[in-house]
């Protein structure tokens, strides 16, 4: 079954300084990864999808952006984070022959 | 309003003591719907999934139920452990035009059970 690691597991920002949040997926050849974010009290946020390599799709319009440089690699950047970037990262994946979607453990970003 | 809407907001229970917990959607046509467990701090686990045509699911002590004609559903644990606290979503898979279809996240349900 597929393993989602995610890093780092927390992190604390500075406004204006950039993020590089990085997924990698073991178990699974040519998944779709997706990035969400989740705010407290709030559902789970689709920021991107991405269906192979080079390929993103973005949900909403904002701050971040993703790569995939590699099959089971998923990258979230920005170049300057702002105070609303704060919260809960989660990549995940499908790719067992269904459409479960695998959660990695998450990335706490908190923006100062 | 949110589309997917889930009740309570937050729950406390007693070790042993069972517990309901609401899901109510207004997307539609929806393709499957999902309940999902998130320990605090870490990433949503499947607990379920029910597709149209399907009443009721049972994973362990976990029950889920689903009645698409009122478009609701609902998680019955039995016998809770106090390892069940956690955040239960929700999550509706909708279809759209085109075969492309999304997710769409409840707000979550934390129940907190206490010895």
């Amino acid at each position: 079954s597929q393993t989602i690691h995610q890093w780092p597991a927390t992190l604390v920002q500075p406004v204006g300084s950039p993020l590089s949040l990085e997924c990698t997926v073991e178990g699974t050849s040519n998944p779709n990864l997706y990035w969400y974010r989740q705010a407290a009290g709030r559902g789970l946020q689709l920021l991107f999808y991405s269906v192979g390599i080079g390929q993103i799709s973005s949900e909403v319009p904002q701050n971040l952006s993703a790569s995939r440089p590699q099959d089971r690699q998923f990258i979230l950047s920005s170049k300057k984070l702002l105070l609303s970037d704060s919260g809960f990262y989660l990549c995940a994946c499908t790719g067992d022959g269904t459409d479960t979607q695998y959660f990695g453990p998450g990335t706490r970003l908190t923006v100062l | 309003k949110n589309q997917v809407e889930q009740s309570p907001q937050s729950l406390i229970i007693l070790e042993g003591k069972n517990c309901t917990l609401q899901c109510n959607y207004t997307v539609s046509p929806f393709s499957n719907l999902r309940w999902y467990k998130q320990d605090t701090g870490r990433g949503p686990v499947s607990l379920t999934i029910m597709t149209f045509s399907e009443n009721t699911k049972s994973n362990g002590r976990y029950t889920a139920t689903l009645d698409a004609d009122t478009k609701q559903s609902s998680l019955h644990i039995t016998a809770s452990q106090l390892s069940d606290s956690a955040s239960y979503i929700c999550v509706v898979r909708v279809i759209f035009s085109g075969g492309y279809n999304k997710l769409i996240f409840g707000a979550g349900t934390r129940l907190a059970v206490h010895p």
